[in-house]
């Protein structure tokens, strides 16, 4: 079985500053998604990034970048230039590339963000 | 596009007693999954609908149930409630193809008594 391990329970940063958050996922597939979600006090669960395990260039999304480590199935966001908008939980999910399209998810990281 | 929605937003329960949860589809999306997610966890896959059969379940009892209708809504029912079902409830919808990105509603949050 798949499984998602979110180490940092809480991540605080100041605005404009930069912060990671890490990953690590454990699967015997070799192609699969992995996903970053912002989940704000709306609950509402928005996809940040998306990286394709097949695809070796890191995914880029404006302020926000991944470190992806498939030896080490490690994957780590990067969120630049940190907004007060950008507090939330942020959960990394896993997905097969087979089968049905469900996700496996972290417990997640809590960032905090000070002006 | 409509997003998808889920209603009611809030609903409270007593051990014991039955509950339905709907959930529409973003417009166009043909796949439904729905998620359990207690207090301070990540949410949990519990089953996925398409064309109105069941085409994966996590480890959830047979006491939560599914139907997706002809026009791809759905409804998560939970029998014979129990305080552990206590959590909001997030469905999301998808396209049946790559990359299956799943987008979610606002949730239901249930709580049980």
């Amino acid at each position: 079985a798949q499984t998602v391990t979110q180490s940092q329970p809480e991540m605080s940063v100041q605005e404009a500053e930069t912060v990671t958050l890490s990953c690590t996922y454990d699967t015997s597939e070799s192609d699969y998604y992995l996903f970053w979600y912002k989940q704000p006090p709306s609950r509402q669960m928005i996809l940040v990034i998306r990286q394709e395990a097949y695809k070796q260039q890191n995914a880029t999304e404006n302020r926000f970048s991944v470190n992806f480590q498939k030896a080490a199935k490690s994957f780590s966001l990067k969120i630049s230039d940190s907004q007060l908008g950008d507090a939330a939980m942020y959960f990394c999910a896993y997905r097969p590339d087979s089968g049905y399209s469900t996700l496996t998810f972290g417990k997640g990281t809590m960032l905090l963000v000070s002006p | 596009e409509t997003g998808v929605t889920q209603s009611p937003t809030h609903l409270i329960k007593t051990r014991g007693q039955q509950v339905t949860l709907r959930c529409s589809s973003q417009s166009g999306h043909n796949t439904v999954s729905w998620y359990q997610q207690a207090l301070g966890q990540g949410p949990q896959f519990i089953f996925q609908y398409y064309r109105e059969e069941e085409n994966g379940r996590g480890n959830f009892p047979p006491r939560f149930s599914g139907l997706q209708f002809p026009n791809y809504s759905s409804e998560l029912n939970v029998n014979a409630l129990e305080l552990d079902d206590s959590a909001l409830y997030l469905c999301a919808s998808s396209l049946r193809q790559l990359p299956y990105e799943q987008y979610f509603g606002p949730g239901t949050r249930l709580t049980v008594t």
